[in-house]
């Protein structure tokens, strides 16, 4: 069964860049895969913010980037806003089933 | 504009089953797939499987396979989920979120607590 993993939490100062990564342990994570990126708030539904590893939607904020990187999907948020503070899942295809990362608890400070 | 509207929270007694109804507008139903996704109290998003609308297919990972099924009346355009033999570990929050084929998820529903309880 496929393991996929995120960092459990990160800490980044408003304005900065944090990069989120997404692994597989089925080996290096590439388009195939399809990775998507979701963030989740507290009593709230998940936003899709980027599928196919790179790609956004209309609604996504310009700062949110995806891509691939060394083997694993990532994330990252640039010129972070108090906003940004959530949750943050990337949900890859195993061939056979999809599958969440743990999800990656960001807090800005 | 395209909605996901699910049905409304629900407390369950053990080993009861339950429906989550996802009623969908502003698409052609049968062009998406239909995802159902859980979080339960403190944990992630945990995936269940999906219902593909236009030839009815559906496809559960392992651990809920036999507890299950997943459907839809596409002359409502509506999807749904039913989960048998509930126990506490079923009580979560669940959604519905659309796909269109290739991995591109876009919609989701608001989400409905299942609760269950004695």
């Amino acid at each position: 069964q496929t393991v996929v993993t995120q960092e459990p939490s990160l800490t980044v100062s408003p304005g900065g860049t944090v990069t989120l990564t997404c692994a597989s342990s089925t080996g290096s994570v590439t388009s195939d895969f399809h990775p998507n990126w979701f963030q989740q708030k507290p009593g709230q539904p998940p936003i899709s913010l980027i599928y196919d590893g790179s790609n956004k939607h209309s609604w996504t904020p310009a700062r949110f980037s995806g891509s691939l990187l060394g083997g694993k999907a990532a994330l990252t948020l640039s010129s972070v806003q108090p906003d940004d503070e959530a949750d943050y899942y990337c949900l890859v295809s195993s061939g056979n089933y999809w599958v969440f990362g743990g999800g990656t608890k960001v807090t800005v400070l | 504009q395209v909605r996901l509207v699910q049905s409304g929270a629900e407390v369950m007694q053990p080993g009861a089953s339950v429906r989550v109804s996802c009623v969908t507008s502003g698409y052609t139903f049968t062009d998406y797939y239909i995802h159902w996704v859980r979080r339960a109290p403190g944990q992630g998003l945990e995936y269940m499987g999906i219902f593909l609308p236009h030839n009815t297919y559906a496809k559960y990972v392992p651990k809920f396979q036999g507890r299950v099924t997943m459907g839809a009346d596409s002359s409502v355009s509506t999807a749904y989920m039913d989960l048998r033999g509930l126990t506490s570990d079923d009580t979560a929050v669940y959604f519905c979120v659309r796909e269109k084929r290739g991995g591109y998820f876009d919609h989701w529903g608001q989400g409905s607590l299942v609760t269950v309880s004695t």
